[in-house]
């Protein structure tokens, strides 16, 4: 049981240049989250996936794409990477986006924006 | 601004002593808070939870105190090791719509144990 798995673990890009984060939980989890981690700061949420076939945007949603590609994957989309993008990505997964319910996190991709 | 915040940047103990972390939310309608352990280099990991129907839960070493009245958590660590080291944060649910939660993390208290 690995949890929540994400590739890859690090990243360098150039302005302009678009990638895929991809994020895979084997806890049967219904719901998925993306996040971003920036120095000094709290974890901001990018998109989530309540439930498989439905995402959702969450507080800084711009520049970024995402895909619940089955209940498994829940992939994040740079299209045209910028500076500003640089920062620790984390996915996260809970039973569902619901009331009392823990979210259970991967170990990060660390992205650099150059 | 954050709902979420943490009175204190950085924490450095002893280690065998107790470590009190604070946070401060500002919904009273937030009915569900988790504290995170998050070590250098790795994801956030839950260390313990707690509704807003209860005032004190403990676990392992660890107990949180809600405080509905001033909206204010505690995480206290008891006996403080080295490996305790690392960023806490609180967060707390919020209904985003419908049936959806989704959770609002404070910036994080960085606690050193020093042997």
């Amino acid at each position: 049981n690995a949890g929540v798995t994400q590739t890859p673990k690090f990243q360098v890009l150039k302005t302009g240049q678009s990638m895929t984060l991809q994020c895979a939980q084997d806890m049967n989890h219904n719901s998925m989250y993306w996040y971003r981690q920036d120095p000094g700061m709290g974890l901001r949420l990018i998109y989530y996936s309540a439930s498989e076939g439905t995402t959702d945007k969450g507080e800084v949603p711009n520049g970024y794409n995402v895909s619940r590609l089955n209940k498994r994957e829940f992939s994040l989309r740079l299209e045209s990477a910028a500076p500003s993008q640089t920062s620790v990505y984390f996915c996260a997964s809970s039973e569902w986006a619901g009331a009392y319910n823990e979210q259970f996190f991967g170990p990060g991709t660390r992205l650099t924006v150059l | 601004g954050e709902s979420v915040g943490l009175h204190l940047p950085t924490l450095s103990v002893q280690e065998g002593d107790n470590s009190i972390i604070n946070c401060a939310y500002s919904n009273s309608a937030s009915d569900y808070f988790i504290w995170y352990k998050q070590e250098s280099g790795k994801g956030p990991q839950f260390i313990i939870d707690i509704r807003s129907n209860m005032d004190k839960r403990q676990g392992q070493r660890v107990t949180v105190l809600l405080n509905k009245t001033v909206k204010h958590l505690s995480l206290q660590i008891a006996a403080t090791q080295p490996g305790d080291s690392a960023v806490y944060f609180c967060a707390e649910n919020l209904n985003s719509g419908g049936s959806n939660y989704k959770l609002t993390f404070g910036k994080g208290t960085l606690l050193t144990v020093n042997p």
